[in-house]
């Protein structure tokens, strides 16, 4: 089955607790994405990546690292999360070519809570 | 960066009924324009978009919506709703090119069909 898949679903941990979010997709998707989502702001994209050992800013890549060492993974990491990146954190892949880009398949989400 | 407005937080609205979710953008040069859906405890779900050609773009379960560059507008309708439409709907845009991979949403519409 197509997918992609976010690990873990949930966590709660405390601040400046390292901590990574594991994303992978099995549809051999060059783009994926990463986005967080807090009530009333809706989607904002956080870092995106067009193809391996790419990466790049979104709108608030602040406080987060990516990195795209294969094509299928694209993890994100808070080196020291703190308690305003609670939030709810998507990842999306999609093929590059033309516009297929917007063609986004999205992962379930990670419910993360840093106290 | 591109601005993404939804006039409507919420639009309630019994079934059978008409509705038209709102959704302005700021920029005037060429943009693409998406509608994503998100059934409750789910990822984003591409509903339809508007890359080139003709203004009225049909997509997923009956939607549709009109591009109107004169007046920056991408609403999305449906001539009848169902109770299996409630959800939060977001409006997206993107400008491409450099850019290509930015994708800017809106802060969504909860549309909730009572029966």
């Amino acid at each position: 089955e197509a997918q992609v898949t976010q690990n873990p679903r949930y966590l709660i941990t405390v601040t400046g607790k390292k901590l990574t979010v594991t994303c992978s997709q099995n549809m051999n998707h060059e783009y994926m994405s990463w986005y967080r989502q807090d009530p009333g702001l809706g989607l904002r994209q956080i870092y995106y990546s067009m193809n391996v050992e790419v990466t790049d800013k979104g709108d608030v890549p602040e406080g987060y690292k990516v990195s795209r060492k294969e094509k299928r993974n694209f993890p994100l990491i808070l080196e020291s999360p703190s308690p305003n990146q609670t939030s709810l954190y998507f990842c999306a892949s999609s093929l590059s070519g033309d516009l297929a880009i917007y063609e986004q398949y999205f992962g379930p989400g990670t419910r993360l809570t840093v106290t | 960066a591109q601005s993404v407005t939804q006039l409507d937080s919420q639009v309630p609205v019994f079934e059978e009924a008409p509705v038209e979710l709102r959704c302005n953008y700021s920029s005037s040069v060429s943009v693409y324009l998406f509608w994503y859906v998100q059934y409750p405890n789910q990822g984003l779900q591409l509903l339809l978009k508007y890359l080139s050609g003709s203004t009225l773009v049909k997509g997923i379960n009956g939607f549709e919506a009109e591009f109107n560059k004169s007046q920056t507008s991408f609403h999305l309708r449906k001539p009848s709703v169902h109770i299996s439409d409630t959800a939060e709907y977001f409006c997206a845009v993107s400008r491409g090119g450099s850019t290509l991979g930015r994708l800017y949403f809106g802060r969504g519409t909860q549309l909730t069909v009572w029966p």
